[in-house]
């Protein structure tokens, strides 16, 4: 089936301009996260969504980053006034969660393309 | 306190040969999820196996096993019989809290293999 699909692969933006990047997970996966990853950082986790339940925002580097989920599906993560420090590869994954599951459904993260952001 | 650590920045290895990447990981919670990713030059992660905490078994796919030694924290990835397009970087990560329950994943820094001839 189809896998995780990210959009723009690639974004170039000039600093202090608003971006939008877009995910659309595995079709049934309930849990969805996006991640961030760069040269210096490496690979930070920035939030994820569960079901109905509020997001996990903990890893969120200011408060110029949000995300929202529509539907319980496709995801947007928006960087405002954006900065030349946000310049990295921003991914996202989905997963399967299940209250009780055990055994070999290990909740596997299944990550997309991921989008380039450059900002110059 | 880094959570994941991966000692490796690079490694070589010949076609045909095995090959092991080291994770080391540090928690408090008896329940976690130790995983290996592979990202070829692509960019795109590509999940090979897991590994969880209360499994009694070292866990297997195809020429992937995941060498897991609780008491010595170490998860570390074989990869028998290298093969030309293994050449990657190689990620291990770790997801804490009982299997069922969404959770973040922590990386290490990876370890960039490469195959030669």
């Amino acid at each position: 089936g189809a896998g995780v699909s990210q959009s723009p692969s690639n974004k170039v933006t000039e600093k202090g301009k608003d971006v939008e990047l877009r995910c659309d997970p595995i079709s049934g996966h309930t849990a969805l996260y996006w991640y961030r990853q760069s040269l210096g950082q490496g690979l930070e986790f920035l939030i994820y969504f569960q079901g109905n339940s509020a997001p996990d925002k903990s890893g969120l580097p200011s408060d110029r980053f949000s995300a929202e989920r529509t539907g319980g599906s496709v995801s947007t993560l928006t960087i405002q006034r954006t900065q030349q420090e946000d310049s990295a590869v921003y991914l996202c994954a989905s997963s399967l969660y299940r209250v009780g599951a055990s055994g070999k459904s290990p909740d596997t993260q299944y990550f997309g393309p991921g989008t380039r952001l450059t900002v110059l | 306190a880094q959570k994941i650590t991966q000692t490796q920045p690079g490694m070589f290895v010949q076609e045909k040969e095995a090959v092991t990447l080291d994770c080391t990981y540090d928690t408090s919670d008896p329940s976690y999820g130790l995983f290996w990713y592979k990202q070829p030059s692509s960019g795109e992660m590509i999940f090979l196996i897991y590994q969880g905490s209360y499994d009694q078994q070292n866990a297997t796919e195809g020429r992937y096993s995941l060498n897991f030694q609780k008491a010595r924290k170490s998860a570390n990835l074989v990869i028998s019989a290298s093969q030309l397009g293994d050449s990657a970087m190689y990620f291990c990560a770790m997801r804490e809290g009982l299997t069922g329950t969404a959770s973040k994943l922590t990386f290490g820094t990876g370890t960039r293999l490469q195959v030669t001839l």
